[in-house]
């Protein structure tokens, strides 16, 4: 199993450009989530989506959309990038009732630069 | 708001030593904790969890300690080796809509001296 896949790895966009990352799971999970990471910061929330068919907002979702595309993908898009975005972008799945209970599998994340 | 803390960004130990890594909480609703690993150029990597109607959970060389009287959580990590060099950070749980959604801390540089 691969886990979770994120693609691309590296991303420069100029402000203003749009793009979307994209995110796949093969573990079967319900749930996936976006977060963003800041130097020194922990991870936090843009959105999640609980079951296929649903997405919520999470902590820092402006300026970002999300599509639970089936069970495996959700993508995130920026539709207008500002250098306020560049960091870097982890995506997560999880099923109730795993080895850990709740844990959350991430990605190997997307290094995005708005300049 | 509510939020999830760490006491101290950077730990130093030497190679060998057993390191402490702390965290604050301050949603006393919480009721199950999570401490991540997350290694340089990668993703935050699962290291044990524990529930609130537990004070110690122990794994392979990593311990975690829950007071509920003080909010305090802490990652015992034994015998501290090289490889355990990453940024760590603690989450606790909400369960918002039949999601789960965790709440992450700024997390703690450990690095290990030879």
């Amino acid at each position: 199993n691969a886990g979770v896949t994120q693609t691309p790895k590296f991303q420069v966009l100029k402000t203003g450009q749009s793009m979307t990352l994209q995110c796949a799971q093969d573990m079967n999970h319900n749930s996936m989530y976006w977060y963003r990471q800041d130097p020194g910061m922990g991870l936090r929330l843009i959105y999640y989506s609980a079951s296929e068919g649903t997405t919520d907002k999470g902590e820092v979702p402006n300026g970002y959309n999300v599509s639970r595309l089936n069970k495996r993908e959700f993508s995130l898009r920026l539709e207008s990038a500002a250098p306020s975005q560049t960091s870097v972008y982890f995506c997560a799945s999880s099923e109730r009732g795993g080895g850990a209970l709740y844990e959350q599998y991430f990605g190997p994340g997307t290094r995005l630069t708005v300049t | 708001g509510e939020s999830v803390g760490l006491h101290l960004p950077t730990l130093s130990v030497q190679e060998g030593d057993n390191s402490i890594i702390n965290c604050a909480y301050s949603n006393s609703a919480s009721d199950y904790f999570i401490w991540y690993k997350q290694e340089s150029g990668k993703g935050p990597q699962f290291i044990i969890d524990i529930r609130s109607n537990m004070d110690k959970r122990q794994g392979q060389r990593v311990t975690v300690l829950l007071n509920k009287t003080v909010k305090h959580l802490s990652l015992q990590i034994a015998a501290t080796q090289p490889g355990d060099s990453a940024v760590y950070f603690c989450a606790e749980k909400l369960e918002v809509q039949g999601a789960q959604k965790l709440v992450f801390g700024q997390g703690t540089r450990l690095t290990i001296n030879p």
